[in-house]
């Protein structure tokens, strides 16, 4: 149990649909991030929440889409993906913004590939 | 080049055995964490150091701030300790981690 909760844990999207990533942390954190881990490479920053504020959007395609209706929900809407969008989809919160002296807490992931 | 170099990218080793994994860095920092990463995907944290030693269990972790280097040390290794171990920098302006690519370590019975 690592205290953040992703769902679903496997998603199979076509170029046309639009899904939903889900991610939930009860921890009393007030920073939340979603990261994108495509094979072989680091992770990336795609999005950065505090106190339900984005405060960072890391040149993201439009096609992503993210939501925090509070401090312990975080979404990622997808629609009209590319297949190079298949990735490992991480959600992490903190216990303050500036996460480089504050843990990081990821959940599991959400594995999307994209037909 | 990436501002932080991980070696090796691969590393096998036999149950038992002494292990070092190698983290450089090109930016001024304020902490230096070490991550690990199971083949489910989840990531822990097991490490965050700015100056000196930590350890935890069988883990150490080392951080030299005027050679921009840091260690993570595994002593008497053991098959679950299979994973990939990343290593982030933080730098004092931002709110981001700046990640290395990981080392795949595979300890085999």
């Amino acid at each position: 149990e690592t205290g953040v909760t992703q769902t679903p844990r496997h998603l199979v999207m076509g170029m046309t649909n639009k899904k939903s990533l889900k991610c939930e942390q009860h921890l009393g954190h007030n920073a939340m991030y979603w990261y994108k881990q495509s094979a072989k490479k680091p992770l990336e920053l795609m999005f950065v929440y505090s106190l339900e504020e984005r405060v960072e959007n890391n040149s993201v395609p439009s096609r992503f889409s993210p939501e925090c209706p509070n401090s312990s929900h975080l979404f990622l809407h997808l629609h009209t993906l590319q297949p190079e969008d298949s990735a490992l989809y991480l959600c992490a919160s903190s216990p303050r913004l500036s996460s480089y002296n504050s843990p990081l807490h990821f959940g599991n992931g959400t594995r999307l590939t994209v037909t | 080049k990436n501002e932080v170099e991980q070696s090796p990218q691969n590393l096998t080793a036999q149950e038992g055995e002494f292990i070092t994994i190698n983290c450089s860095y090109s930016v001024g920092i304020s902490a230096l964490h070490w991550l690990q990463q199971h083949p489910g995907g989840g990531i822990v944290s097991l490490f965050m150091l700015s100056s000196g030693k930590k350890k935890h269990g069988r883990l150490i972790a080392t951080i030299n701030i005027q050679e921009k280097h840091s260690s993570l040390h595994i002593t008497a290794s053991h098959p679950r300790d299979s994973a990939v171990y990343i290593c982030a920098v933080g730098v004092t302006s931002g709110s981001r981690l700046t990640f290395g690519e990981g080392t795949q370590l595979t300890v085999n019975p």
